[in-house]
Order: structure tokens, then sequence, then C-alpha cells
């Protein structure tokens, strides 16, 4: 089955500055990949899909980046605040009708 | 969220009393979802649905069942509740033929057995 790798240690940086989180995956490249983010007692919220056939995906100060060579997608937050504290969370969807969620990371923005 | 509703919000039962949580959507969606997240395990599917009475298993369907009699609501219910079944439940749904916007989740159930 499909495992999906988030680094599992908080990523503490000071505000201003890139914050850049990574999903790894095994088997089967996705046909797409998912981004959330969730903070304490809330849903997740989603943020951005990127497709398979997409190298490079952007939203305001969020870049997501799909390499399914190395089966791995990086998510980046530019000009870091701390209201961008929360835990995200990469999902893989292989295109049928249920998505696989990775563990997530807590992103610390200290001002 | 937009158009989705969970209740409880929160609630404690005791080992082996059955237990329904509800999901409520107002806008009409085939699929929706059930997911529970649990520390060192993120989110992991319960159950899902892709219409009225079509339901399937996810990764962790065992000592959970499902109903979906109308579009707008989805039931799990734990039909003698565990301790291991201690967790937080979210609902999901998604917006069919529109995967760009991912899926919308619930504020969640937080659900205690003792």
């Amino acid at each position: 089955s499909q495992k999906i790798e988030q680094n599992s240690e908080a990523l503490n940086i000071q505000e201003g500055k890139t914050a850049t989180l990574t999903c790894n995956y095994t088997n089967y490249s996705p046909a797409y990949l998912q981004w959330y983010r969730q903070d304490p007692g809330r849903g997740p919220v989603f943020l951005l899909l990127i497709r398979e056939n997409e190298k490079e995906k952007r939203k305001e100060r969020l870049k997501v980046t799909f390499d399914t060579t190395l089966k791995q997608s990086l998510f980046h937050i530019t000009a870091s605040q701390p209201a961008d504290s929360a835990t995200y969370l990469c999902a893989l969807d292989m295109g049928y009708s249920t998505l696989t969620f990775g563990k997530g990371t807590m992103l610390l923005v200290s001002p | 969220d937009a158009g989705i509703t969970q209740s409880p919000r929160h609630k404690v039962t005791e080992t082996g009393t059955p237990v329904t949580l509800r999901c409520h959507q107002t806008e009409n969606h085939r699929y929706m979802y059930w997911y529970r997240q649990d520390p060192g395990h993120g989110l992991r599917l319960i159950h899902y649905s892709y219409g009225v009475k079509d339901t399937d298993k996810g990764e962790v369907s065992d000592g959970y069942s499902v109903s979906r009699s109308k579009t707008e609501d989805f039931l799990l219910t734990l039909e003698s509740a565990t301790s291991s079944q201690t967790s937080v439940y979210f609902c999901a749904i998604r917006r069919e033929g529109d995967r760009a916007s991912g899926y919308t989740f619930g504020s969640g159930t937080r659900l205690t057995v003792v």
C-alpha cells in the first residue's frame, strides 16, 4: 500500500523566511497531490492541488512542486508570518474516490 | 466550514454502548467521507459514500458502520464502542467534477470512550 512520509519534527523558522515542507511517497505516483492546513481543534482546510504532469503550482505566497521521479512534493511558504503556524498535511489522490493523508508537519513561525 | 456540519462536537460514552455521529451537508454532493485522526497516525479513512445507499470501506473500517439514506446526511455508527475508538472524527465532502477544490472538512467530533 502507499506510504506517505512527512517530517514528524516541527519546523521552526523566523518570520519573513521561506518555510519548506517535504512530502515523500512510495510506490505509484498519484494522479494528484493535495496540501492542507490544519489548526488545533479544527478540520483540515484545502490549500493547493498539483497534477502529476505539473512541475510547480503557485497561489499567493504558497508554492508546491511535484517530482514524480523523486516521488516527492515540496511545499513552500514565502515571507512566512506567525499566522502561518499550523500543521500542514499532504494527501495523495490516485484518481479514484479517496485521499490518503500523511501525518503532517507542524510549522512554527516566530516573530 | 461552509455547508458541512458535524454533531455532536464532543461526546463521552461508556465502553460497549452504541454511538452514532452525524454529518450533514447543505450542498447536495455525492461523495462524503468519514476519517479519524489520532496522534502518530494522522487522518485515516473509515468509510465513504458515493451516493444514497452507496458506501464502501476505508482503511480502518472494523467496528464501524455507516448509512446514507439521504444525500445530505452520512451517519457513522460505532455498534459497541471501545477505548481504541477514542479519537477525533472528521467528515468531509468532495465536489464532483471539481477536483481542484479539494475536500471540505467539518469541524470534527471529539469522542472519548471510557
